[in-house]
């Protein structure tokens, strides 16, 4: 089977930086996706890592290796309206679409 | 605004009603999904269509029932539902059938079954 575990909540300050962790255990690996989504919203795509390293976009960036099963994303220089649900997510084993983790809410403080 | 939208936004229905959703995709992609999210539940693959041929049904009682007739459309019909099946309905699309690079979501419909 496939799962992805991530942490429930993590707050912090405006300014600050945090790293959201996600590990997953899969039986076929294609690449590790963020999704960010606000409240009330739409789950919108951040990015995707298919091979080990550190993607950088803009504030944001996501890391990803392969041989720990293991990736995380980091958001720099926090703002208020980061404050959203992050969710990690691996495609399933036939290759037709996303499991998502259970998400973590980021809560951001001034 | 994301490129998918979707219709009702908010829908209240008792158990023996019948109800459709729609979902509508102007980016010209090739598969749709439709999500199931609950509350302090991740969210739940429900249906893939790849170019209107559905590829896979994640186990999903048969009071849902998907219908694809182009690549920029897709609907998820409902009868006979349970409580349990309130929850936000999620379509998403992406340009091809492996998703990782990017699924697109619409902003959901709020469904509540009394």
């Amino acid at each position: 089977g496939q799962s992805l575990e991530q942490p429930s909540e993590v707050t912090a300050v405006e300014g600050a930086i945090v790293q959201i962790n996600c590990t997953y255990q899969t039986s076929g690996f294609y690449g590790l996706s963020w999704y960010q989504q606000h409240d009330g919203g739409a789950p919108t795509f951040l990015s995707y890592n298919a091979l080990d390293g550190l993607e950088e976009t803009g504030r944001f960036s996501s890391f990803l290796s392969r041989s720990d099963s293991y990736g995380y994303l980091l958001l720099q220089e926090l703002q208020m309206k980061d404050s959203a649900s992050y969710f990690c997510a691996v495609i399933n084993q036939a290759g037709t679409a996303l499991i998502f983790g259970k998400g973590t809410t980021l809560s951001v403080s001034s | 605004e994301t490129g998918v939208t979707q219709t009702p936004r908010h829908l209240v229905m008792g158990m023996t009603n019948k109800k459709s959703l729609k979902c509508e995709q102007h980016l010209g992609h090739n598969a749709m999904y439709w999500y199931k999210q609950s509350a302090k539940k991740p969210l739940e693959l429900m249906f893939v269509y790849n170019f209107k041929e559905q590829t896979e049904n994640n186990s999903v009682p048969s009071r849902f029932s998907p219908e694809c007739p182009n690549s920029s459309h897709l609907f998820l019909h409902l009868h006979t539902l349970q409580p349990e099946d309130s929850a936000l309905y999620l379509c998403a699309s992406s340009q091809d059938l492996l998703a990782g690079e990017g699924q697109y979501f619409g902003p959901g419909t709020r469904l509540t079954v009394l």
